[in-house]
Order: structure tokens, then C-alpha cells, then sequence
């Protein structure tokens, strides 16, 4: 029984399209992530949310655009695409702890390879 | 310098051998710390929470370092299993960092 499930596994597209990324976890985690991992293997965070409210944002391009309809699901709006946003895009939760130490252990999904064309 | 950094290796040790990471953070309030074990291709997972204390599970220990700002992850008996990318997390109030990974490749 998958816990944090993402799809598609794998988007080819051209570059200008605009594309969506959809997770769901049935851990009844409270917080929710994005991240990229770039060809170089170095994973950054992009957006956290927590009970469908947004508590990180990274620099990212506004291009991005990450929709949480409930805890449960974070999706993730890609606009505009361009060949730097080939990657790999990973879905996480966590239950929050709160607190200065409020981040817990990780569960990722299996990731999204995302190729721009 | 970068909030957090780890040698990229690759580390390549042979069976049975015993190998040891480190991590170093720039950030001294930084609160929280863990270990990720990353396969090729695939999601990263858990391995173990770092401890002020250190702390053992099986064959890995994970220590932190507060004064000169380090994690290490210590693997004895090593496995052809344990040939993974090992990725460090240092957790600072809002602020969740990823290592860039260590390459372990174990060979027989």
C-alpha cells in the first residue's frame, strides 16, 4: 500500500508547455514538500506545506505553482516550461512536530522524471 | 561557504570494510540533523536521526559534532548492499537542507 504516491513517473514535453505533477499520501501526514533533484544529484526543497498552508518557498521561479486541496495532496503547476526545469521532482511528507525542531522524518514518493525537450 | 557540505566521493571500499562520512553545517543553531540513504534511480529514505548522544543501529552510528559543526555516519562490516548515496539533513527553525550525497560503492 503505497504511502506517498506521485504521477506521472515520467513527463517528456517541449519547452513553453505547461505541465502538472500530482501527489498524494495516506500517511495522514500534516506537512507536505516538493523538491528537485538537478542532473548534479543535489536535492533542494522548493515548497512545504502544512495543513494546506504554505510555510516554505524557496526561490523558485513563479512559474511554479504548487496547489494543496487538502493535507492530503499537493500538486505541483508547471508553466512555461524550460530545458533547466528537466529533473527529477520528488513529493514528501512529514507529521510536524512544531516547535523550533519542527521537521520529522521524510516519507518521498518515488519522484517524477521530468525531461524538457 | 555552503550551508552544508559532504565529500562526494565516490568512497569505494571492499566488503567488510568500515567506512565513515561527514557532514559539516555553517548554521550553529541548527537543530535538527538525520541521515538519508539514496539508490540510483530512486526515492530517498531515512537511515537514522543523529543524536547529541550518538546513536547505533546494527551496524551504523550516527555522532554530531556541535562544536565543530559536523554530523558522521560510521558503516562497520560493510555490505554490498550498503553501496548507496548518502545524503546528510541539517534543520534549522523554518530551514530544511540537504547534502549534496556521498557515493558509497562496496565491492566484493
Amino acid at each position: 500500500d503505497t504511502a506517498v504516491s506521485q504521477t506521472p513517473k515520467y513527463l517528456v514535453t517541449q519547452m513553453g508547455n505547461d505541465k502538472s505533477i500530482k501527489c498524494e499520501q495516506n500517511l495522514g501526514h500534516d506537512t507536505m514538500y516538493w523538491y528537485k533533484q538537478d542532473s548534479k544529484k543535489f536535492l533542494k526543497i522548493m515548497f512545504s506545506y502544512n495543513n494546506k498552508e504554505l510555510i516554505i518557498n524557496e526561490t523558485v521561479p513563479n512559474r511554479f505553482s504548487p496547489k494543496s486541496p487538502d493535507k492530503a495532496h499537493l500538486n505541483l503547476h508547471i508553466n512555461s516550461l524550460e530545458l533547466g526545469d528537466s529533473a527529477v521532482y520528488f513529493c514528501a511528507s512529514s507529521q510536524d512536530r512544531g516547535g523550533l525542531a519542527r521537521y520529522n522524518e521524510q516519507f518521498f514518493g518515488p519522484g517524477t522524471r521530468l525531461t524538457v525537450l | 561557504r555552503k550551508e552544508v557540505e559532504q565529500d562526494p566521493g565516490p568512497f569505494n571500499v571492499p566488503e567488510g570494510a568500515t567506512v565513515a562520512f561527514n557532514c559539516t553545517y555553517s548554521n550553529s543553531a541548527s537543530q535538527s540533523f538525520f541521515w538519508y540513504r539514496q539508490d540510483c534511480r530512486k526515492e530517498p529514505k531515512l537511515l537514522m536521526s543523529v543524536y547529541s548522544s550518538g546513536n547505533e543501529d546494527g551496524r551504523f552510528t550516527a555522532q554530531l559534532n556541535r562544536a565543530s559543526q559536523y554530523i558522521s555516519l560510521l558503516i562497520r562490516d560493510s555490505k554490498l548492499s550498503d553501496s548507496a548515496t548518502y545524503l546528510c539533513v541539517v534543520i534549522y527553525g523554518n530551514k530544511l537542507v540537504f547534502g549534496a550525497g556521498t557515493i558509497l560503492r562496496v565491492k566484493s
